[in-house]
């Protein structure tokens, strides 16, 4: 199975701030990378998919980027609603792996 | 605009079945494959089980295999999870999604959840 880290497991930034999420994959994915947006008690979103492509109505202020074994995802001006968990899904194989989350709180 | 409604979770004894159902709407359902996928109490994401769009290719997570089966009826829009075998680690929110229609079909979509609880 492919394994999926991500780091930090968690975050603390202030709103305005711009973060980055980091996920590596134990081996070649290619660009087949999903990033999710969870709030606390709420199904996840999907944000971007195929590693920096911008899912229909999220904001441009997500970004991601990388291929191969190592993505990230760049939040920039953070604001409150921004502040939940986020997940990567590799989807080169099965089972589709996800990361185990970065939680990203206010600080 | 997409709707997946999960029903069919609630408590059950460990050894005991479920199925849960996950009815779509707003999308032409026939068209995509979709998952299942789960997050036991405070945990993360796991993936349990994908179906194709007609039902002709199906892959479980080892977690799951031989215990769980995906099914879909196409004409109901509804997909199924029958959960079988059940144990206390299979307690969890089981989330169907949908894949979408981009290169390696990545999830989309998401259906609000169905709590499962296995415990006597």
């Amino acid at each position: 199975d492919i394994q999926m880290t991500q780091s930090p497991s968690s975050l603390s930034a202030s709103v305005g701030d711009r973060v980055t999420i980091t996920c590596r994959a134990s081996q070649d994915i290619s660009n087949y990378l999903v990033w999710f947006q969870q709030k606390p008690g709420k199904a996840p979103k999907s944000l971007i998919y195929g590693a920096s492509n911008l899912q229909s109505g999220v904001p441009s202020k997500f970004s991601g980027s990388g291929s191969g074994t190592d993505f990230t995802l760049t939040i920039s001006s953070l604001q409150p609603e921004d502040f939940a968990t986020y997940y990567c899904q590799q989807y080169n194989s099965y089972p589709y792996t996800f990361g185990q989350g970065t939680k990203l709180e206010i600080k | 605009q997409v709707q997946l409604v999960e029903s069919g979770g609630g408590v059950v004894q460990p050894g005991r079945s479920l199925r849960l159902s996950c009815a779509a709407s707003g999308f032409t359902f026939s068209n995509y494959g979709m998952h299942w996928v789960r997050q036991a109490p405070g945990k993360g994401l796991e993936w349990v089980a994908l179906i194709s769009y007609d039902g002709s290719n199906i892959d479980y997570a080892d977690s799951v295999k031989g215990r769980f089966t995906i099914s879909r009826d196409n004409s109901k829009k509804t997909l199924y999870l029958q959960m079988s075998s059940l144990r206390a680690d299979d307690t969890a929110v089981y989330y169907c999604a949908k894949r979408g229609a981009a290169r390696g079909y990545p999830i989309d979509y998401w259906g609000q959840g169905t709590l499962v609880t296995v415990s006597s």
